[in-house]
């Protein structure tokens, strides 16, 4: 199957817990962030965005939350489910230019029933 | 409801071959990107397109060329294979900047 979990951060949680998933970007310029979800095989799929006009922003079950003071995005899962089990990575744009996607290295959710 | 689809899923080439991966999109999105990712790693852009007939290099452009003649295809040319070139491709598309990009479901290829 797919390698992308090697070497990567691994957050384990109960089911029904809540998660809580870090990101530290290094662009003070970024004004654009999303979260994807990437299960094994898949291409990332969108989660949740956010602008840098924002602090915080809400889905359905998930959270984002961004303090531009220190560089630092979450994401929040309410009641995780085994199906919530999957890589998540945070992504930025800057405005400088046409707009492209700067990935973190990701990380992996395991989910126990 | 399409979105993106990307050819082939699977592909193994020998060292100094050529191959176009290909990559459309049904929604009417003008930007497409390319990324490659390696084990255990984000995903970094090899080249994206704001439009029909407009190209430009990524992070990491060496080794690959991409053509836009239509606004929905973007393929991905891989002159000479190298083993370095050993990644899973994914395509993406977006409606414009600052917009979800959406993913196709990649191709795996491996070069030996």
């Amino acid at each position: 199957g797919e390698s992308v979990g090697l070497h990567l951060p691994t957050l384990s949680v109960q089911e029904g817990d809540n998660s809580i998933i870090n990101c530290a970007y290094s662009n003070s310029a970024s004004d654009y962030f999303i979260w994807y979800k990437q299960e094994s095989g898949k291409g990332p799929q969108f989660i949740i965005d956010i602008r840098s006009n924002m602090d915080k922003r809400q889905g359905q079950r998930v959270t984002v939350l961004l303090n531009k003071t220190v560089k630092h995005l979450s994401l929040q899962i309410a009641a995780t489910q085994p199906g919530d089990s999957a890589v998540y990575f945070c992504a930025e744009t800057s405005n400088s230019g046409y707009s492209t996607l700067t990935f973190g290295k990701g990380t992996m959710l395991l989910v126990s029933p | 409801n399409a979105g993106v689809t990307q050819t082939p899923k699977f592909r193994i080439l020998k060292i100094g071959q050529s191959m176009t991966l290909q990559c459309t999109q049904d929604m009417n999105h003008n930007y497409m990107y390319w990324y490659r990712q390696d084990p255990g790693m984000g995903l970094k852009l090899i080249y994206y397109s704001v439009g029909a007939g407009i190209t430009d290099k990524g992070e990491v452009p060496n080794g690959y060329n991409v053509s836009r003649s239509t606004t929905e295809d973007f393929p991905l040319r891989l002159e000479l294979a190298a083993p370095s070139q050993t990644s899973v491709y994914f395509c993406a598309s977006s409606y414009g900047e600052n917009q979800p990009q959406h993913f196709g479901d990649g191709t795996r290829l491996s070069i030996l």
